[in-house]
């Protein structure tokens, strides 16, 4: 069964820390890897990963995917309250578009 | 312009009635998906349609029909409603095989007493 997990799956830093999250996953008919942040409302897109070792950057945030080892991270520096959020990774299959999405980091950022 | 929009945000309802909720994406994407998000956070697929057909339909109860009247539209019904029904149902959208995820509408938060 395909299954996608992220650790931790909660985590409390202060203002300017740098942060790494986790993601791995066994899914067949892998297409890409996503990472979405979800605030209040809906998840919002951060990055899509398809290749191995190459690092996709945004800001201060930055992910990278390791197809090897089937996982992927996502680091943010000198974190601000406003990256208080669910980071949500998912893996999107070539069958029928379906995408699987992990439990969430809970990463609060407190001043 | 909201891209993909969903009514009601809220809904309260008892146990045992039925209810529906609406999407609707101006993307001109052709594929639309409702997703269930638990107490949890947990964010999990129910149905998918490309093109106004079922391609997605996880192991869902019966009591819930999803209906897309168009490419642009994808409603779900959900009869006899249980407690457990409670969570925030999101409706997303794509264009199909393109990948790179889903645009999601801002959720419906759905509680049943």
């Amino acid at each position: 069964e395909d299954k996608v997990v992220q650790s931790p799956l909660s985590l409390v830093v202060h203002e300017g820390d740098t942060v790494t999250l986790n993601c791995s996953y066994e899914v067949t008919n892998f297409r890409s890897l996503l990472w979405y942040k979800q605030e209040k409302k809906a998840p919002t897109f951060l990055f899509m990963l398809t290749s191995s070792g190459i690092e996709k950057k945004s800001g201060r945030l930055s992910s990278i995917l390791d197809k090897k080892e089937l996982s992927s991270i996502l680091n943010i520096t000198a974190t601000q309250t406003g990256d208080s959020a669910i980071y949500l990774c998912a893996v999107e299959k070539t069958s029928y578009d379906k995408v699987i999405f992990g439990p969430g980091t809970s990463l609060s950022v407190i001043p | 312009d909201t891209a993909v929009s969903q009514t009601p945000k809220y809904l309260v309802t008892q146990m045992g009635n039925d209810k529906s909720i609406k999407c609707e994406q101006n993307l001109g994407h052709d594929t639309m998906y409702w997703y269930k998000q638990d107490s949890k956070k947990f964010l999990k697929i129910m149905f998918s349609y490309n093109n106004k057909e079922l391609i997605i339909n996880e192991t869902v109860p019966n009591r819930f029909s999803p209906k897309s009247p168009d490419k642009a539209h994808l409603n779900l019904h959900i009869n006899s409603l249980e407690l457990g029904d409670s969570a925030v149902y999101f409706c997303a959208s794509s264009q199909y095989g393109r990948g790179g995820g889903q645009y999601f509408g801002p959720g419906t938060r759905l509680t049943v007493t």
